[in-house]
Protein backbone atom coordinates (compact mmCIF):
# COMPACT_ATOMS: atom_id res chain seq x y z
CA UNK A 1 0.00 0.00 0.00
CA UNK A 2 1.30 3.76 -1.08
CA UNK A 3 2.01 5.55 1.89
CA UNK A 4 3.11 9.46 1.76
CA UNK A 5 4.68 11.34 5.04
CA UNK A 6 5.22 15.20 5.00
CA UNK A 7 7.88 16.04 7.29
CA UNK A 8 9.48 19.69 8.11
CA UNK A 9 8.91 22.48 10.42
CA UNK A 10 5.70 23.63 12.08
CA UNK A 11 6.34 26.95 12.81
CA UNK A 12 8.84 29.64 9.75
CA UNK A 13 9.02 33.24 10.40
CA UNK A 14 8.24 35.80 7.99
CA UNK A 15 10.31 36.43 5.17
CA UNK A 16 12.23 33.16 5.64
CA UNK A 17 12.62 29.61 3.07
CA UNK A 18 9.69 27.08 4.34
CA UNK A 19 11.42 23.47 3.47
CA UNK A 20 9.01 20.09 3.41
CA UNK A 21 10.36 16.91 2.42
CA UNK A 22 7.58 14.00 1.32
CA UNK A 23 8.83 10.02 1.68
CA UNK A 24 7.14 7.92 -0.49
CA UNK A 25 7.08 3.89 0.47
CA UNK A 26 5.33 0.69 -0.62
CA UNK A 27 6.25 2.40 -4.04
CA UNK A 28 8.91 3.84 -6.18
CA UNK A 29 8.78 7.49 -6.98
CA UNK A 30 10.60 6.51 -10.26
CA UNK A 31 7.29 5.05 -11.26
CA UNK A 32 6.79 6.06 -14.88
CA UNK A 33 3.18 6.14 -14.47
CA UNK A 34 3.05 8.73 -11.83
CA UNK A 35 3.66 12.45 -11.10
CA UNK A 36 4.42 13.90 -7.39
CA UNK A 37 3.12 16.84 -6.07
CA UNK A 38 2.11 19.47 -3.39
CA UNK A 39 -1.09 20.78 -2.26
CA UNK A 40 -2.09 23.37 0.49
CA UNK A 41 -5.10 24.34 2.93
CA UNK A 42 -4.91 27.25 4.41
CA UNK A 43 -7.28 27.46 7.39
CA UNK A 44 -10.73 27.88 6.18
CA UNK A 45 -10.05 28.00 2.99
CA UNK A 46 -10.00 25.88 0.08
CA UNK A 47 -7.10 23.25 -1.27
CA UNK A 48 -4.51 25.38 -3.26
CA UNK A 49 -2.15 23.34 -5.85
CA UNK A 50 1.52 24.27 -5.26
CA UNK A 51 3.55 22.39 -7.76
CA UNK A 52 4.14 19.18 -9.35
CA UNK A 53 7.16 17.55 -10.42
CA UNK A 54 6.92 14.15 -13.70
CA UNK A 55 8.64 11.22 -14.12
CA UNK A 56 11.61 12.54 -16.18
CA UNK A 57 11.98 15.79 -13.61
CA UNK A 58 10.27 18.73 -15.18
CA UNK A 59 8.09 20.42 -12.99
CA UNK A 60 4.98 22.36 -12.97
CA UNK A 61 4.03 25.39 -10.93
CA UNK A 62 1.30 27.64 -9.68
CA UNK A 63 1.45 30.53 -11.78
CA UNK A 64 0.15 32.65 -8.25
CA UNK A 65 3.43 30.87 -6.30
CA UNK A 66 5.83 30.06 -9.08
CA UNK A 67 8.34 33.00 -8.14
CA UNK A 68 8.83 31.41 -4.91
CA UNK A 69 8.69 27.70 -5.27
CA UNK A 70 10.74 24.97 -6.19
CA UNK A 71 10.03 21.07 -6.02
CA UNK A 72 12.89 18.48 -6.52
CA UNK A 73 13.40 14.94 -6.09
CA UNK A 74 15.76 12.66 -4.61
CA UNK A 75 14.98 9.33 -6.29
CA UNK A 76 17.64 7.46 -3.90
CA UNK A 77 15.79 8.22 -0.78
CA UNK A 78 12.62 7.90 -2.51
CA UNK A 79 11.48 11.45 -1.69
CA UNK A 80 10.85 15.00 -3.23
CA UNK A 81 10.69 18.30 -1.39
CA UNK A 82 9.13 21.65 -1.39
CA UNK A 83 11.09 24.93 -1.15
CA UNK A 84 8.53 28.30 -0.80
CA UNK A 85 10.65 31.45 -0.14
CA UNK A 86 9.84 34.36 1.36
CA UNK A 87 6.93 33.35 3.07
CA UNK A 88 4.35 35.77 4.76
CA UNK A 89 1.35 34.45 7.46
CA UNK A 90 -0.65 34.59 4.26
CA UNK A 91 1.23 30.66 3.46
CA UNK A 92 0.07 29.58 6.67
CA UNK A 93 -1.65 26.02 5.98
CA UNK A 94 -1.88 22.63 5.80
CA UNK A 95 0.77 21.28 3.18
CA UNK A 96 -0.03 17.78 1.69
CA UNK A 97 2.35 15.81 -0.50
CA UNK A 98 0.26 13.57 -3.29
CA UNK A 99 0.55 11.47 -6.26
CA UNK A 100 -0.80 12.36 -9.52
CA UNK A 101 -2.40 10.83 -12.16
CA UNK A 102 -1.19 12.21 -15.73
CA UNK A 103 -3.98 11.67 -18.26
CA UNK A 104 -3.94 15.31 -20.14
CA UNK A 105 -4.46 16.95 -16.63
CA UNK A 106 -3.61 15.31 -13.36
CA UNK A 107 -6.26 14.37 -10.18
CA UNK A 108 -4.80 13.22 -6.82
CA UNK A 109 -4.94 9.58 -6.33
CA UNK A 110 -2.95 9.18 -3.07
CA UNK A 111 -2.31 11.89 -0.05
CA UNK A 112 0.21 12.03 2.38
CA UNK A 113 -1.44 13.09 6.29
CA UNK A 114 -0.73 16.54 6.08
CA UNK A 115 1.61 18.98 8.08
CA UNK A 116 0.40 22.45 9.68
CA UNK A 117 3.01 24.91 8.54
CA UNK A 118 2.55 28.00 10.61
CA UNK A 119 4.00 31.60 9.97
CA UNK A 120 4.99 34.15 12.32
CA UNK A 121 7.47 35.57 14.35
CA UNK B 1 -7.77 29.87 -13.91
CA UNK B 2 -11.13 27.79 -13.81
CA UNK B 3 -13.24 28.93 -10.70
CA UNK B 4 -15.46 25.84 -9.49
CA UNK B 5 -18.16 26.96 -6.87
CA UNK B 6 -20.05 24.09 -5.07
CA UNK B 7 -23.59 24.32 -3.59
CA UNK B 8 -24.48 24.13 -1.57
CA UNK B 9 -22.05 25.13 1.32
CA UNK B 10 -23.42 22.27 3.99
CA UNK B 11 -26.24 20.29 3.98
CA UNK B 12 -27.64 17.72 6.76
CA UNK B 13 -29.33 14.42 5.62
CA UNK B 14 -30.81 11.85 7.31
CA UNK B 15 -29.16 8.14 7.37
CA UNK B 16 -29.97 6.06 4.37
CA UNK B 17 -31.28 9.66 2.39
CA UNK B 18 -29.62 10.75 -0.74
CA UNK B 19 -27.22 13.37 -0.73
CA UNK B 20 -26.76 15.47 -3.59
CA UNK B 21 -23.86 18.10 -3.99
CA UNK B 22 -23.35 20.67 -6.83
CA UNK B 23 -20.25 21.89 -8.27
CA UNK B 24 -20.18 24.34 -11.57
CA UNK B 25 -17.36 25.61 -13.32
CA UNK B 26 -16.63 29.14 -14.52
CA UNK B 27 -15.58 27.35 -18.14
CA UNK B 28 -16.44 24.41 -19.64
CA UNK B 29 -13.89 21.44 -18.79
CA UNK B 30 -15.56 19.31 -21.21
CA UNK B 31 -12.51 18.15 -24.03
CA UNK B 32 -14.46 17.68 -27.30
CA UNK B 33 -11.95 15.73 -28.68
CA UNK B 34 -12.28 12.94 -26.37
CA UNK B 35 -15.19 13.24 -24.94
CA UNK B 36 -13.94 13.55 -21.48
CA UNK B 37 -14.74 15.89 -18.42
CA UNK B 38 -11.56 16.62 -16.47
CA UNK B 39 -13.54 17.09 -12.93
CA UNK B 40 -13.11 14.77 -10.11
CA UNK B 41 -14.68 14.11 -6.17
CA UNK B 42 -12.93 14.22 -3.51
CA UNK B 43 -13.98 13.07 0.33
CA UNK B 44 -12.41 14.39 3.20
CA UNK B 45 -13.43 13.19 6.89
CA UNK B 46 -12.12 15.09 9.62
CA UNK B 47 -8.51 14.81 10.42
CA UNK B 48 -7.91 12.97 7.54
CA UNK B 49 -6.47 14.00 4.01
CA UNK B 50 -8.92 13.94 1.10
CA UNK B 51 -9.85 10.85 -0.72
CA UNK B 52 -10.53 10.43 -4.28
CA UNK B 53 -13.66 9.47 -5.11
CA UNK B 54 -14.28 10.03 -8.56
CA UNK B 55 -12.56 10.70 -12.20
CA UNK B 56 -13.62 11.50 -15.51
CA UNK B 57 -16.39 13.16 -13.56
CA UNK B 58 -18.37 10.06 -13.72
CA UNK B 59 -15.65 6.89 -13.19
CA UNK B 60 -15.43 5.58 -9.27
CA UNK B 61 -12.24 4.97 -8.24
CA UNK B 62 -11.61 1.58 -7.04
CA UNK B 63 -12.77 0.52 -3.57
CA UNK B 64 -15.02 3.43 -3.65
CA UNK B 65 -18.57 1.96 -2.69
CA UNK B 66 -20.87 2.17 -5.78
CA UNK B 67 -23.59 4.29 -3.74
CA UNK B 68 -21.40 7.40 -5.05
CA UNK B 69 -22.04 8.19 -8.03
CA UNK B 70 -20.95 11.64 -10.61
CA UNK B 71 -22.48 12.94 -13.11
CA UNK B 72 -22.67 16.18 -15.41
CA UNK B 73 -20.99 17.64 -18.39
CA UNK B 74 -19.46 20.81 -19.38
CA UNK B 75 -20.09 23.40 -16.67
CA UNK B 76 -22.10 21.52 -14.34
CA UNK B 77 -21.98 18.49 -12.33
CA UNK B 78 -23.23 16.50 -9.58
CA UNK B 79 -21.79 14.22 -6.83
CA UNK B 80 -24.62 11.97 -5.60
CA UNK B 81 -24.50 9.77 -2.06
CA UNK B 82 -27.83 7.25 -2.74
CA UNK B 83 -27.82 6.11 0.87
CA UNK B 84 -26.11 8.45 3.12
CA UNK B 85 -24.17 6.32 6.03
CA UNK B 86 -22.18 7.61 9.03
CA UNK B 87 -19.14 7.26 7.52
CA UNK B 88 -19.99 9.64 4.51
CA UNK B 89 -19.69 12.63 7.08
CA UNK B 90 -17.21 14.60 5.68
CA UNK B 91 -16.19 17.39 3.35
CA UNK B 92 -17.07 16.89 -0.54
CA UNK B 93 -14.35 18.78 -2.56
CA UNK B 94 -14.63 19.12 -6.93
CA UNK B 95 -11.83 19.81 -8.80
CA UNK B 96 -11.19 20.35 -12.16
CA UNK B 97 -7.87 19.05 -14.21
CA UNK B 98 -8.57 20.42 -17.91
CA UNK B 99 -6.45 23.44 -17.08
CA UNK B 100 -3.73 24.61 -13.58
CA UNK B 101 -5.89 22.29 -11.28
CA UNK B 102 -8.19 24.41 -8.99
CA UNK B 103 -10.65 23.12 -6.29
CA UNK B 104 -14.35 24.51 -5.35
CA UNK B 105 -14.48 26.00 -1.52
CA UNK B 106 -16.42 22.38 -0.44
CA UNK B 107 -19.22 21.21 1.05
CA UNK B 108 -19.55 20.05 4.22
CA UNK B 109 -22.09 16.94 4.84
CA UNK B 110 -23.86 15.97 8.27
CA UNK B 111 -26.37 13.92 9.77
CA UNK B 112 -29.98 15.38 10.41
Amino acid sequence: QLQLQESGPGLVKPSETLSLTCTVSGGSISSSSYYWGWIRQPPGERLEWIGSLSRSGSTYYNPSLKSRVTISVDTSKNQFSLKMSSVTAADTAVYYCARLRWQGGYYFDYWGQGTLVTVSS
Amino acid sequence: DIVMTQSPDSLAVSLGERATINCKSSRSVLDSSNNKNYLAWYRQKPGQPPKLLIYWASTRESGVPDRFSGSGSGTDFTLTISSLQAEDVAVYYCQQYYTTPTFGQGTKVEIK
